[in-house]
């Protein structure tokens, strides 16, 4: 069965600085991996995703996400942060079954609080 | 109206009472999905419904009851819940292979008394 571990429960970043967020997953073979952002009140929105090719991808809202099969990570990354990234952040990952729809499994989430 | 909507956004109810939560998709999607997401603790896959079929029950209480009666259409038919069923339920749709990306709706509130 996959797995997903967020290590960080919650980060803070200034605005306007970097921003890495960690993501490992257990999974056997290739996965089908993704972010979403959930603000308050609010559904998960994709943010990007990853199935085969290139292992940078880059997704909504200036964000990207490298796929990094030996330590079998999917770090998800943005430049310089802005008040409204504020969120939770939630990655997962989803089985290659090739049979059809298969539900996702998620980290618990990593609450992002941006200082002005 | 557009995306996955549900209804009722806000839902306070009663051990014994009998509720349903509404969810609706306008995205031509195949598969529906509900979803829980409890304080403390990750998204925990509750259905799956591919072409109105179920194809996965992730061992959830009897107490709750899916119904998918078309591909735009699922329900999910509340009943005796405890209070620790309280939580956000979120409901997705998608296109219905692995690699599709899930679209979800705001989610329903649920907090049971």
């Amino acid at each position: 069965a996959q797995s997903v571990t967020q290590p960080d429960i919650h980060i803070t970043v200034s605005e306007g600085a970097s921003l890495e967020l960690r993501c490992n997953y257990s999974y056997g073979a290739t996965p089908y991996l993704f972010w979403y952002v959930q603000s308050p009140g609010q559904g998960l929105q994709l943010l990007l995703k990853y199935f085969s090719g290139d292992t940078l991808v880059q997704g909504i809202k200036g964000f990207e996400a490298e796929f990094k099969r030996s330590q079998s990570s999917f770090n998800l990354r943005k430049p310089s942060v802005h008040w409204s990234d504020a969120a939770e952040y939630f990655c997962a990952v989803g089985a290659q079954s090739g049979g059809g729809a298969d539900g996702l499994t998620f980290g618990k989430g990593t609450h992002l609080i941006i200082q002005p | 109206e557009t995306g996955v909507t549900q209804t009722p956004r806000h839902l306070v109810m009663g051990m014994t009472n009998k509720k349903s939560l509404k969810c609706e998709q306008h995205l031509g999607h195949n598969a529906m999905y509900w979803y829980k997401q409890s304080a403390k603790k990750p998204l925990e896959l509750m259905f799956v419904y591919n072409f109105k079929e179920q194809t996965e029950n992730n061992s959830v209480p009897s107490r709750f009851s899916p119904e998918c009666p078309n591909s735009s259409h699922l329900f999910l038919h509340l009943h005796t819940l405890q209070p620790e069923d309280s939580a956000l339920y979120l409901c997705a749709s998608s296109h219905g292979s692995g690699s599709d990306t899930q679209y979800f709706g705001p989610g329903t509130r649920l907090t049971v008394l």
